[in-house]
């Protein structure tokens, strides 16, 4: 069946510059979440979604970083005025409550 | 918080050698634990996961056990394979409302033929 996919695969934006993000998580999955893997920092949580409501925003960065699920399905992770500091590849996962979490194969961000 | 330390490595092996790679972890409560492995070019994967104490996970000839007294969820293989080269994240997820998982740095390795 179809895993998580995310678009874009590869983005470069320039500073200053707003990029969305977007997941399209396995159908049926309750549960999403957002990660970000850098060279510097590994792999971080950024924000968890059951349904559409995300209890869990504790990994966010900065209120530059925003997301939202619609219809318990499609999320999309927004950055705002982006810094270089956020070059990094956004993973995103999905999972039955507290079962295996499935991830996609990243979005590669680029800030120029 | 949540944290988990692992080997960074890089590790480098000769086919056929045993592997073990370490792992420790700090948590408040009971967690589940998790090896997830990168390979060359793809997405995170799970590999092996425990949920209590003494929970022995294993996949694909990998093994780790959950051990609650010294917090520790070392990965081991008796013979690895070429096919074995990827990166190794150590993880950990408290439950109680978020499932999210806490990484360790991860460890590369390399299995030369």
């Amino acid at each position: 069946g179809a895993g998580v996919s995310q678009s874009p695969s590869n983005k470069v934006t320039e500073k200053g510059k707003d990029v969305e993000l977007r997941c399209d998580p396995i159908s049926g999955h309750t549960a999403l979440y957002w990660y970000r893997q850098s060279l510097g920092q590994g792999l971080e949580f950024l924000i968890y979604f059951q349904g559409n409501s995300a209890p869990d925003k504790s990994g966010l960065p900065s209120d530059r970083f925003s997301a939202e699920r619609t219809g318990g399905s499609v999320s999309t992770l927004t950055i705002q005025r982006t810094q270089q500091e956020d070059s990094a590849v956004y993973l995103c996962a999905s999972s039955k409550r507290s079962y295996e979490q499935y991830f996609g194969p990243g979005t590669r961000l680029t800030v120029t | 918080g949540d944290s988990v330390t692992q080997m960074e490595g890089p590790v480098t092996l000769s086919e056929e050698a045993f592997l073990t790679i370490n792992c420790t972890y700090t948590a408040t409560g009971y967690p589940s634990l998790f090896w997830y492995v990168q390979y060359p070019g793809e997405g995170l994967q799970l590999l092996l996961k425990a949920t209590k104490a003494d929970d022995k996970g294993s996949n694909k000839g990998f093994e780790a056990t959950y051990r609650k007294e010294t917090t520790s969820f070392h990965l081991e293989k008796g013979s690895v394979q070429v096919s074995d080269s990827a990166v190794y994240f150590c993880a950990l997820s408290e439950g109680g409302g978020s499932e999210k998982l806490v990484f360790g740095k991860g460890t590369k390795l390399t299995v030369n033929p």
